[in-house]
């Protein structure tokens, strides 16, 4: 099984200031990385797949990068809308055999 | 719009048994692969099961293989999740969501979620 090991556990920022939250897999998963964001009592919504493609309606603060096992969401410019629970994604198997989520970053107002 | 609605949760007995329900709109259906993935108290996000557009390929954690069934009706646009042998640790919140397909298994639409409690 592939895990996913997020960090910071915790991440504090400014409104206004960048944001950079890392996930890490324990062996290749090319580029088949999604990204989601989750506030308290709502559903994860979709805002990065194939490590650094942005999905629809997601604002281009939000980028993604990296391949193989190490992963970077960089939210450019933080926006109040913006503190909220981030987890990372792997789904190496195209034949969707299994998909395995990080622990989560929680992103806080500083 | 596009929609996914989910039903059925609810608080149960260990052993017992319970069945979720996802209402599809706003899109085809039939055209999509569907999960279910769930969301403990506090907790991260797990995968439980994956059905193709067909229903002829599907897929199970090891955590509820054996005891989860997942099937759809696509003329109903439902998507369904049998739980049978509950257990505690089966407790969390359900999510249907969809699959986005071709090479990107990643899920773009995701239901308000259900709450499953099993507890004595």
């Amino acid at each position: 099984e592939i895990v996913m090991t997020q960090s910071p556990a915790t991440l504090s920022v400014s409104p206004g200031e960048r944001a950079t939250l890392s996930c890490r897999a324990s062996q290749s998963v090319s580029s088949n990385l999604a990204w989601y964001q989750q506030k308290p009592g709502q559903a994860p919504r979709l805002l990065i797949y194939g490590a650094s493609t942005r999905a629809t309606g997601i604002p281009a603060r939000f980028s993604g990068s990296g391949s193989g096992t190490e992963f970077t969401l960089t939210i450019s410019s933080l926006q109040s809308e913006d503190f909220a629970v981030y987890y990372c994604q792997q789904y190496n198997n195209w034949l969707r055999l299994m998909y395995t989520f990080g622990q989560g970053t929680k992103l806080e107002i500083k | 719009q596009v929609q996914l609605v989910e039903s059925g949760g609810g608080l149960v007995k260990p052993g017992g048994s319970l069945r979720l329900s996802c209402a599809a709109s706003g899109f085809t259906f039939s055209d999509y692969y569907m999960s279910w993935i769930r969301q403990a108290p506090g907790k991260g996000l797990e995968w439980v099961s994956y059905i193709s557009s067909s229903g002829s390929t599907i897929y199970y954690a090891d955590s509820v293989k054996g005891r989860f069934t997942i099937s759809r009706d696509n003329a109903k646009n439902s998507l369904y999740l049998q739980m049978n042998s509950l257990r505690a640790e089966d407790t969390a919140v359900y999510y249907c969501a969809r699959d986005i397909g071709g090479d990107h298994a990643a899920f773009d639409i995701w239901g308000q979620g259900t709450m499953v409690t099993v507890s004595s």
